[in-house]
């Protein structure tokens, strides 16, 4: 059974910054790509992050690029998002998300229960 | 960038059938997947593909595309099919993931 469980969410001021971590099973985590995906109060989903599954290519959304960061573990069979100069409008829950293959963004197939991030002053 | 459209909010009694529309320019061209979100719980993949069911999605859920507008329909709708349904896409140009705004569905 595939489970993605995620940590590290919480509560942060403008400007700060926070680690997300997402622990994944039931698979083989290195044939797979993964994604961040957050659920914005009053808007929806929104993809976040890509990461192939060798880790060795990476995407964002344009509202992240240049403070998030994202990178994977594969023998830990972990994915992280390092975000950093956060805003208000990050505020979301977010999803660690494991796509259909090894390409980042297409499918995702398997989502974990979600992670809240409060980004407030 | 790429945007999908799809309408707010939509009802419908029990037993009857839903079907959730997802607009996009030259839509029939790409790959369109299907999520649904109860409050509370992790997302599930319910149509991929356009029209193709994942393990475990009943029957009563159908995807089909036309033109530039993909539909998800729930069949003999149940209290349970209460949700939040998102329609998404690879945008190959941007390579980036689209959403749609998503789709409340309330069962009367």
């Amino acid at each position: 059974e595939v489970q993605l469980l995620e940590s590290g969410g919480g509560f942060v001021q403008p400007g700060g910054s926070l680690r997300l971590f997402c622990a994944a099973s039931g698979f083989t985590f290195s044939d797979f790509a993964m994604n961040w995906v957050r659920l914005v109060p009053g808007k929806g989903l929104e993809w976040v992050s890509g990461i192939s599954n060798s880790g060795g290519s990476t995407h964002y959304a344009d509202s992240v690029k240049g403070r998030f960061t994202v990178s994977r573990d594969n023998s830990k069979n972990s994915l992280f998002l390092q975000m950093n100069s956060l805003r208000v409008d990050d505020t979301a829950v977010y999803y660690c998300s494991k796509d259909e293959g090894g390409i980042a963004a297409r499918v995702f197939e398997y989502w974990g229960q979600g992670i809240r991030v409060t980004v407030s002053s | 960038s790429y945007v999908l459209t799809q309408p707010p909010s939509m009802s419908v009694a029990p037993g009857k059938t839903a079907s959730i529309p997802c607009g996009g320019n030259s839509l029939q061209t790409k790959s369109v997947h299907w999520y649904q979100l109860k409050a509370g719980q992790a997302p599930v993949s319910v149509m991929v593909y356009g029209s193709d069911r994942p393990s475990g999605i009943p029957e009563r859920f159908s995807g089909s595309i036309s033109d530039n507008t993909a539909t998800l329909t729930i069949s003999r709708v149940e209290a349970g099919d209460e949700a939040d349904y998102f329609c998404q896409v690879f945008d190959s140009a941007s390579e980036h993931s689209v959403f749609g705004g998503g789709t409340k569905l309330t069962v009367l």
